[in-house]
């Protein structure tokens, strides 16, 4: 079984700092995928970045950069120069990559900005 | 493309009604999945299908059907409402392509639509 687990519920940044959520994973699995999406208060879910367990490069999409440790099975999410658009909910997901298309979802972080 | 669209948007039911959420997607994806949403939590799989004609089982399949004629739609159908299921329903979709291809799959993420509030009274 696939476990996500996100231990920060909520996180106060001050806008143009950077910011770190953090996810840890368990799984038996070799081959597996980890996903961040963002949920604003709007309720949709948006694909932020993926990172494959055999990725030897940390994944990046703009502003967004995947803080990959594979020995410790962490996958935490670096948001860079935050900005008021970022507060909302973020979840870390895993999906097994053979045999399973299912993801699974940590209970997420909600991410407020500070002006 | 509209993406992955979901009706209604809002929907009160009372205790023993029935409905059907419905979702589509104009994507060609093979992979339809619904999830759950309750409040301060992540989602959870409900039922999910990997192509027309077939489904399978989530995490929280019970109080839950579903179907798969099309490619493009993927009913959930509530047969007797609970309180236990007033939730957020999200629809999803996704494209496999990386399957016999080794042990670097192509990154297939999930696409959501809008979900759906349910509330039942």
């Amino acid at each position: 079984a696939q476990k996500i687990t996100q231990t920060q519920p909520g996180m106060f940044v001050q806008e143009k700092e950077a910011v770190t959520l953090d996810c840890t994973y368990d799984t038996s699995d070799q081959s597996y995928g980890l996903f961040w999406y963002k949920q604003p208060s709007s309720g949709e879910m948006i694909f932020l970045i993926y990172q494959g367990s055999y990725d030897e490069q940390n994944a990046t999409e703009g502003r967004y950069s995947l803080n990959f440790q594979k020995a410790r099975k962490s996958a935490n999410l670096v948001i860079s120069a935050s900005q008021l658009g970022d507060s909302a909910m973020y979840f870390c997901a895993m999906r097994a990559n053979f045999g399973n298309e299912k993801l699974t979802f940590g209970t997420g972080t909600r991410l407020t900005i500070i002006p | 493309n509209a993406g992955v669209t979901q009706t209604p948007k809002f929907r009160i039911l009372k205790i023993g009604q029935s409905m059907t959420l419905q979702c589509t997607q104009d994507m060609n994806h093979n992979y339809m999945y619904w999830y759950r949403q309750d409040p301060g939590m992540g989602l959870k799989l409900i039922y999910y299908s990997v192509g027309a004609g077939i489904t399978d089982k989530g995490e929280v399949p019970n109080g839950y059907n579903v179907s798969r004629s099309t490619t493009e739609d993927f009913p959930l159908r509530l047969e007797l409402a609970a309180p236990s299921q007033t939730s957020v329903y999200f629809c999803a979709s996704s494209y496999s392509t990386y399957r016999g291809t080794g042990i670097f799959p192509t990154p297939d993420e999930q696409f959501f639509g809008p979900g759906t509030r349910l509330t039942v009274l």
